[in-house]
């Protein structure tokens, strides 16, 4: 059962707009989600973070919108550079049983901005 | 600098043979994790350790093993009862008590099959 899930296996945008990447989750006890970036061959590395408790977070050239009644989040990257061509992988987390915590995985979308 | 280190960056495992990746970090968090990664596949939990000398099973534990007997360290043992290790692993950590749980991660190892 994927609680986290990322429709679109890819994207392509051109350098200079906006890419968005979606994500979607069917877990209301998630209480933080997070975004990763991958290159090949290399481990993730954090992006951003958004609380369940707010709508929107921003970081630079990175926003996350989360709309709590969809079960949706977005990721917007404004401007797109050639470098952000990446996996981007949504996660969630949730407190469990022991105070242990767990991320819960999307598949993950490829990006490729295109000079 | 402070970081994770996964080694080796490659490895090779005969038929029947165990093999141990290393994972070593200098970051003080308290809990490492190990996930597996298949071609077009997200991250995949194999075990996880929130304090020294305690660890449990992932979502897809079978066929490995792992201990944790020292805070900077958390190895993992791909079994030969794992019949399918060709993967790249990649070792993660986190602070115990972060409500987010920012993991970072290594560079990662990739296992192949001879």
């Amino acid at each position: 059962d994927q609680q986290v899930k990322q429709n679109s296996p890819s994207l392509s945008v051109q350098e200079g707009r906006i890419s968005i990447l979606n994500c979607d989750y069917t877990n209301s006890m998630f209480d933080y989600f997070l975004w990763y970036k991958k290159y090949p061959a290399e481990g993730p590395t954090f992006l951003i973070s958004i609380s369940s408790i707010k709508d929107k977070n921003e970081d630079g050239r990175f926003t996350v919108f989360l709309n709590k009644s969809a079960k949706h989040l977005s990721l917007h990257i404004v401007p797109s550079q050639p470098g952000d061509s990446a996996v981007y992988f949504c996660a969630a987390s949730r407190p469990s049983a022991g105070n242990n915590r767990k991320l819960i995985w999307g598949l993950g979308t490829s990006l490729a901005v295109n000079p | 600098d402070g970081g994770i280190t996964q080694s080796p960056k490659y490895l090779f495992r005969k038929e029947g043979q165990n093999v141990t990746l290393s994972c070593e970090q200098n970051l003080n968090h308290d809990a490492m994790y190990w996930y597996r990664q298949d071609p077009g596949q997200g991250l995949r939990l194999i075990y996880y350790s929130q304090i020294v000398n305690d660890f449990q099973k992932g979502d897809i534990a079978e066929g490995y093993s792992v201990s944790r007997e020292k805070k900077e360290s958390f190895p993992l043992t791909v079994t030969s009862a794992q019949k399918n290790p060709t993967a790249f692993y990649l070792c993660a950590s986190s602070h115990y008590d972060d409500a987010k749980n920012i993991q970072y991660f290594g560079a990662g190892t990739r296992l192949s099959v001879l």
